[in-house]
């Protein structure tokens, strides 16, 4: 079974640029999670799509941040600009429903610099 | 708000000491809890959850976690560490009424010296 695809693995940007996540999860999963892991941190969670909709995303910056789940497979989250608060490392997960006793499963990630 | 404290950083070990990395979560409801695991160069995978029942429980690779309602706490134990264990672990809660959505405590990175 293949796993959460994600790309790019890694991102330099300089502030106020825009920069694209791209998530591919496993097939079938209809639950899709993306996660802001701060250096030094846990990971947090930014935004949880079913299947195309979104369930929450009440820790979304959303003046900055969006992020779509068109046809409820493949996501995109977007920076736009970026700050440089930004630089940690995106995760995305998936899961086949919603609630925790489905358990997750999470992508390599994707590792962002703003300079 | 939902919070997860994990007591220490960075804990490091010689092979077959024995382990316990501390988790406390403070939420007055009912939660499930999990532990997760990032090997390095690796994805983070689940490594034990609870969710009712038995308060101990065993996950892979002879990790087990005791959950103390009263303490709310949620230990990681395991009684002989390996270099393979050097890794970064990370405490998670979820309240049972917010869907899917993971609280992560701040991770404890764990080097076994061979």
């Amino acid at each position: 079974e293949a796993g959460v695809a994600q790309s790019p693995r890694y991102k330099i940007i300089e502030k106020r640029q825009s920069v694209a996540f791209w998530c591919n999860p496993i097939s079938g999963h209809a639950t899709l999670y993306w996660y802001q892991q701060i250096l030094g941190q846990g990971p947090k969670l930014l935004i949880q799509f079913q299947n195309n909709g979104v369930v929450d995303d009440s820790q979304l910056p959303k003046d900055r941040f969006s992020a779509e789940r068109l046809k409820g497979v493949d996501s995109t989250l977007k920076i736009q600009p970026a700050k440089l608060e930004d630089s940690a490392v995106y995760l995305c997960a998936s899961s086949l429903g919603v609630g925790s006793s489905y358990e997750q499963y999470f992508g390599p990630g994707t590792r962002l610099t703003v300079t | 708000a939902q919070s997860v404290s994990q007591h220490n950083h960075h804990v490091i070990l010689s092979e077959a000491a024995s382990l316990e990395l501390g988790c406390n979560y403070s939420y007055g409801g009912t939660v499930n809890l999990f532990w997760y695991v990032q090997y390095p160069g690796q994805h983070l995978q689940l490594l034990l959850k609870y969710f009712s029942g038995d308060p101990l429980v065993k996950g892979i690779k002879g990790f087990e976690a005791e959950f103390i309602k009263s303490k709310f706490s949620f230990n990681l134990r395991k009684p002989s560490v390996q270099w393979s264990d050097t890794a970064e672990y990370f405490c998670a809660v979820n309240a049972k009424n917010q869907g899917g959505k993971l609280i992560f405590g701040q991770g404890t990175e764990l080097s076994v010296k061979p």
